[in-house]
């Protein structure tokens, strides 16, 4: 099973700061990676898939990167609806999910 | 609108059985391969089966193989997960998803959850 480790677990940050987030992978999952927001009793929104593609709908503030065993989504100036926890999902074998890292009001 | 509703859930013995439903609108059902996906609160999301469009292929989680059952009813628009010999392990907010068309395995359409507690 592929593990994938999110860090940091939690980023307190300022309405208008940039976000950086990281997902690492325990192999390879080529760029076979997607980004979902999750805010508290709601379900997962799937943000960016294939690594680097924003689903519909999507801002442009909210872009990814990376591929193989590294992959960041990044959150260019946070808007105050973007505090949220965040978790990056594989699908190169099975489907599995990280840990999230939770993005908090500073 | 898109729309996914889980119906279902509740309270049952270890060792019992539950089958949770998911109703689609607002999109054409039958073109899309469809997921559960389980979420213990405070924990990150664990996928637990897929199915195609047509029904005809399905996976598993380990975690589940032998004792959960994906199916869907294409003319009632409808998903369901037959569970048996239920665990304390297998409470968690149930999700009903839909695949990404073209782009299998990412999950774009997603219900509100339906609960499931095991505990005697």
């Amino acid at each position: 099973e592929i593990v994938l480790t999110q860090s940091p677990a939690t980023l307190s940050l300022s309405p208008g700061e940039r976000a950086t987030l990281s997902c690492r992978a325990s192999q390879s999952v080529s760029s076979y990676l997607g980004w979902y927001q999750q805010k508290p009793g709601q379900a997962p929104r799937l943000l960016i898939y294939d690594a680097s593609n924003r689903a519909t709908g999507i801002p442009a503030r909210f872009s990814g990167s990376g591929s193989g065993t590294d992959f960041t989504l990044t959150i260019s100036s946070l808007e105050p609806e973007d505090f949220a926890v965040y978790y990056c999902q594989q699908r190169s074998d099975w489907l599995t999910f990280g840990g999230g890292t939770k993005v908090e009001i500073k | 609108e898109e729309e996914l509703v889980e119906s279902g859930g509740g309270l049952v013995k270890p060792g019992g059985s539950l089958r949770l439903s998911c109703t689609a609108s607002g999109f054409t059902f039958s073109r899309n391969s469809m997921n559960w996906v389980r979420q213990v609160p405070g924990k990150g999301p664990e996928w637990v089966s897929s199915i195609s469009s047509s029904g005809a292929y399905k996976k598993y989680a380990e975690s589940v193989k032998g004792r959960f059952t994906i199916s869907r009813d294409n003319a009632r628009k409808s998903l369901y997960l037959q569970m048996n010999s239920l665990t304390a392990e297998d409470t968690a907010v149930y999700y009903c998803a839909r695949d990404l068309e073209g782009r299998a395995d990412y999950m774009d359409v997603w219900g509100k959850g339906t609960t499931v507690t095991v505990s005697s």
